[in-house]
């Protein structure tokens, strides 16, 4: 089946810092990758859909300039929280979109848990 | 009112009862319903896949859908401790790769042993 990884798992960062998040697909090409924002106990909040070759569209109220979003190639995708603060601890989770019968299949990664101390 | 409404619960049973999870939502445009399980801190995994109305069956977990009503289903048969988790409702209105979902709120199952 499809699997995308995403690294790291977990990550605590200082205030000011930023920091990168990847996610692959590792056994399709995905054309279209999405990133989402999970507080707890909350449901995933999309933050922006990210397409191979091509800038990020972003959902309202989400800053492009502090959410950082490539897609390089069609099995990678990054997320970079510039400058982060501690509002921006969160769990973030991409998904990347293949085919599956008559629509899209959405696989996410594990999940990376950001701390901003 | 919020495109897609699910009851966050939390929901506790017995082990070996029938569960049924829930999902109703607003717009009439979407064609494609999906239920996703996610672990503590872990990704949501799919379960479920469904275009338009109708049932599905997959082992002990069968999904349902009307349109009609716009309300969906997941029943799980037998429940087992490891079903343990969060239940996601997803849906999108194509089924394009670039097509977004909107998901509800989870809802928290506990299965007792």
């Amino acid at each position: 089946g499809a699997v995308v990884s995403q690294h790291p798992s977990r990550v605590i960062c200082k205030s000011g810092t930023s920091v990168k998040i990847e996610c692959r697909s590792l056994d399709f090409q995905a054309t279209t990758m999405f990133w989402y924002r999970q507080f707890p106990k909350q449901s995933l909040m999309l933050m922006a859909t990210s397409n191979e070759g091509s800038k990020a569209t972003y959902e309202q109220g989400v800053e492009k300039d502090k959410f950082l979003i490539n897609h390089a190639s069609l099995t990678l995708s990054t997320l970079t929280v510039t400058s982060a603060h501690p509002e921006d601890s969160s769990f973030y989770i991409c998904s990347a979109t293949h085919v599956v019968g008559q629509g899209a299949g959405y696989t996410f990664g594990s999940g990376t848990r950001l701390t901003v101390v | 009112q919020k495109e897609v409404e699910q009851d966050p619960g939390p929901l506790s049973v017995p082990e070996g009862a029938i569960v049924s999870l829930n999902c109703t939502y607003s717009n009439s445009a979407f064609q494609y319903f999906m239920w996703y399980r996610q672990y503590s801190r872990k990704g949501p995994e799919l379960l479920m896949y469904t275009y338009s109305s109708g049932n599905k069956e997959d082992g002990r977990f069968t999904a349902q859908v009307d349109k009609s009503s716009k309300y969906i289903s997941l029943f799980i048969r037998d429940s087992q401790p490891s079903d343990s988790a969060t239940y996601l409702c997803a849906m999108s209105k194509g089924g394009g790769s670039n097509y977004k979902l909107t998901f509800g709120k989870g809802t928290l199952l506990t299965v007792n042993p």
